[in-house]
């Protein structure tokens, strides 16, 4: 298995530009989330999914999209990029977090740099 | 709102040294607790995860315990080697949010 996968690794956009982010995982894992990663601020929680076709957001969702069409993918999109939106983002993902059970798993990360 | 604290922010210690890390979190109401280690540039890697039910796991030289009534975690490493120089963070799951709450972690230097 390859576990979780994101590209790209790094990205650098002007302000203003949109761009998508990827996360694809090919352990049949229901859940799947994105987090940021700020010095000082820990993970913060963008979006996540239970599922394909269901979405929902977290503690930071302003500015970011994301669709779930299938179970493996899972992008995040960002609308109109702003210097705000500097940061490391994670995808994660989990078989099935409800039951409490199951431990995340975590890709290796994209370092965004907005200017 | 559930709330976790890592302190302290970084540790340094000597080769060979037992260490406790502390996480905390502010309310008991938790499904599990699940502990990271993530190495600069890089992404978190699962150490351990207690589901409410338990009081303990361990992983080699790695020991994780959970007290809900105390609202304390600790992560307790054995005979600490360089090669554990990592940030730890733990991760709090309330039930029937789809949410883990991070703490913002320890940053852990052990010297050789």
């Amino acid at each position: 298995n390859a576990g979780v996968t994101q590209t790209p690794k790094f990205q650098v956009l002007k302000t203003g530009q949109s761009m998508t982010l990827q996360c694809a995982q090919d352990m049949n894992h229901e859940y799947m989330s994105w987090y940021r990663q700020d010095p000082g601020m820990g993970l913060r929680l963008i979006h996540y999914s239970v599922g394909a076709g269901i979405t929902d957001q977290g503690e930071v969702p302003n500015g970011y999209n994301v669709s779930r069409s299938t179970t493996e993918d899972f992008p995040l999109r960002l609308l109109s990029a702003a210097p705000s939106q500097t940061s490391v983002y994670f995808c994660a993902s989990s078989y099935n977090i409800a039951g409490g059970k199951d431990e995340q798993f975590f890709g290796p990360g994209t370092r965004l740099t907005v200017l | 709102k559930q709330e976790v604290t890592q302190i302290p922010a970084a540790l340094s210690v000597p080769e060979g040294e037992n260490l406790v890390l502390n996480c905390s979190f502010t309310d008991s109401a938790i499904y599990n607790l699940q502990w990271f280690r993530q190495d600069p540039g890089k992404g978190l890697t699962s150490l351990l995860l207690i589901q409410s039910s338990q009081r303990e796991q361990t992983s080699g030289r790695l020991n994780a315990s959970l007290d809900k009534s105390s609202g304390r975690s600790t992560l307790y490493i054995a005979a600490s080697q360089p090669g554990d120089s990592a940030t730890y963070l733990c991760a709090a799951y309330p039930p029937g949010t789809y949410k883990y709450i991070f703490g913002t972690g320890t940053r852990l230097k052990v010297l050789a």
